[in-house]
């Protein structure tokens, strides 16, 4: 089956330091990753949509240059989270979709919780 | 605007039957996915509907109504393994998927 990793699976920043969360996708080549994170008690929050080669899609609210995603190749997408403070500790998520068709469900990473202090 | 709604929490006891229930109003319709998530993990995918009916899938099966904008999880012969979040997810016009905030099923013994 389809598989998508994330590393590291939890990471402890200080304030003020940038956070890099891979996500790769192990058997299937993705052309869409999809970013999400999770407060405690609630539901998945989409922060942006990235096809690989090209410029992600970021919801509304979702500050580009303080959350940068790379979609570099068909199998990787990384989420940098610059200059962390403690309101972006969160769960985050990432999701790939296998190929071009748009219908085909989500495969979800683990997850990486990110805790500032 | 876009919206899922689906119950905050549920309570069923072990070996019975419980059925969650999800409305939608989105903005165009590609299916709905149901999805699991238990706490601290990521979510798994249970199910995809796309057109009216219902589909079965061991213990667990999924209903989905377009005309009315609704759906269910059938859930039989609980586990206590089931406890855990459900998540209901349309795909809207633009193949997003728009989700539910998610109803959180314990199981008792």
């Amino acid at each position: 089956g389809a598989v998508v990793s994330q590393h590291p699976s939890r990471v402890i920043c200080k304030s003020g330091t940038s956070v890099k969360i891979e996500c790769r996708s192990l058997d299937f080549q993705a052309t869409t990753m999809f970013w999400y994170r999770q407060f405690p008690k609630q539901s998945l929050m989409l922060m942006a949509t990235s096809n690989e080669g090209s410029k992600a899609t970021y919801e509304q609210g979702v500050e580009k240059d303080k959350f940068l995603i790379n979609h570099a190749s068909l199998t990787l997408s990384t989420l940098t989270v610059t200059s962390a403070h403690p309101e972006d500790s969160s769960f985050y998520i990432c999701s790939a979709r296998d190929g071009g068709v748009a219908y085909n469900e989500q495969f979800f990473g683990p997850g990486t919780r990110l805790t500032v202090l | 605007g876009q919206n899922i709604d689906q119950p905050t929490e549920m309570t069923a006891t072990e070996g019975a039957i419980v059925q969650i229930n999800c409305t939608y109003q989105t903005s165009g319709f590609n299916g709905l996915f149901w999805y699991q998530q238990h706490a601290g993990e990521a979510p798994t995918f249970l199910s995809y509907n796309v057109l009216d009916g219902l589909e079965e899938k061991g213990r667990f099966s999924s209903f989905l109504s377009r005309s009315k904008g609704y759906s269910y999880l059938l859930l039989k012969e609980l586990q206590m393994k089931d406890s855990a979040s459900y998540l209901c997810a349309v795909m809207d016009s633009n193949y997003q998927l728009i989700w539910g905030a998610g109803t959180k099923l314990i199981i008792k013994p």
